[in-house]
């Protein structure tokens, strides 16, 4: 079965200082897995995504993931926070090979202090 | 402008009463969803249809109807019998077969049960 686990609930850093967000996923094929963003009372936008090319991912606003199939992991990463960047992030991999449904993670809410 | 519209953004609810929570697309995509949301627990999948005029379960989809009659609109209703209904609820879309990651998400509707 497919799951996913995001290790913190709440990350707060300073802006200026990096950022780095913990995912990890269980699947039994080869997953697709993505990052989510939303921001407080609004929808969700999606970050990026992994769907079995480069193992590292680009996404918008200097953010990154990079796949570790050894480790079972899709970490986001950003160089320096903003302030802008204070949001819940979801950790998805997708239900099933064909894709057509997603499971989500619990979400990680990151604080950004000036 | 191309979009997901949710209504209304608000709703109070008195216990034992069914509502209904509109969804309306003119991205043209076949695949739509309803989530729900609660803090801590990330998005849960109560239904989706992948094709007018049908649809499926999803995890939580008791306590909850839907129906696809129209490409453009996924209304759903929570009905008297779902049990703790209060929540926050996100309706998404998603082009053909293949691309459910890509899932564009409305601005949600906060349901609160008075």
């Amino acid at each position: 079965a497919q799951s996913v686990t995001q290790l913190d609930s709440h990350v707060s850093v300073s802006e200026g200082t990096p950022v780095l967000l913990r995912c990890n996923y269980s699947s039994s094929y080869s997953p697709s897995l993505f990052w989510y963003v939303q921001h407080p009372n609004k929808g969700l936008q999606l970050l990026l995504k992994y769907t079995s090319a480069a193992t590292l991912v680009k996404g918008i606003n200097g953010f990154e993931a990079e796949f570790k199939k050894s480790e079972t992991s899709f970490h986001l990463t950003k160089p320096s926070a903003h302030m802008s960047d204070a949001a819940e992030y979801f950790c998805v991999v997708t239900s099933n090979q064909a894709g057509t449904a997603l499971i989500f993670g619990k979400g990680t809410t990151l604080s950004v202090s000036s | 402008d191309g979009g997901i519209t949710q209504s209304p953004k608000y709703l109070f609810r008195k216990e034992g009463q069914n509502v209904t929570l509109s969804c309306e697309q003119n991205l043209n995509h076949d695949a739509m969803y309803w989530y729900r949301q609660d803090p801590g627990q990330g998005l849960r999948l109560i239904y989706y249809s992948q094709i007018v005029n049908d649809f499926q379960k999803g995890d939580i989809a008791e306590g909850y109807s839907v129906s696809r009659e129209k490409k453009e609109s996924f209304p759903l209703t929570v009905t008297s019998a779902q049990k703790n209904p209060t929540a926050f609820y996100l309706c998404a879309s998603s082009p053909p077969s293949g691309r459910a990651y890509e899932q564009f998400f409305g601005p949600g509707t906060r349901l609160t049960v008075l």
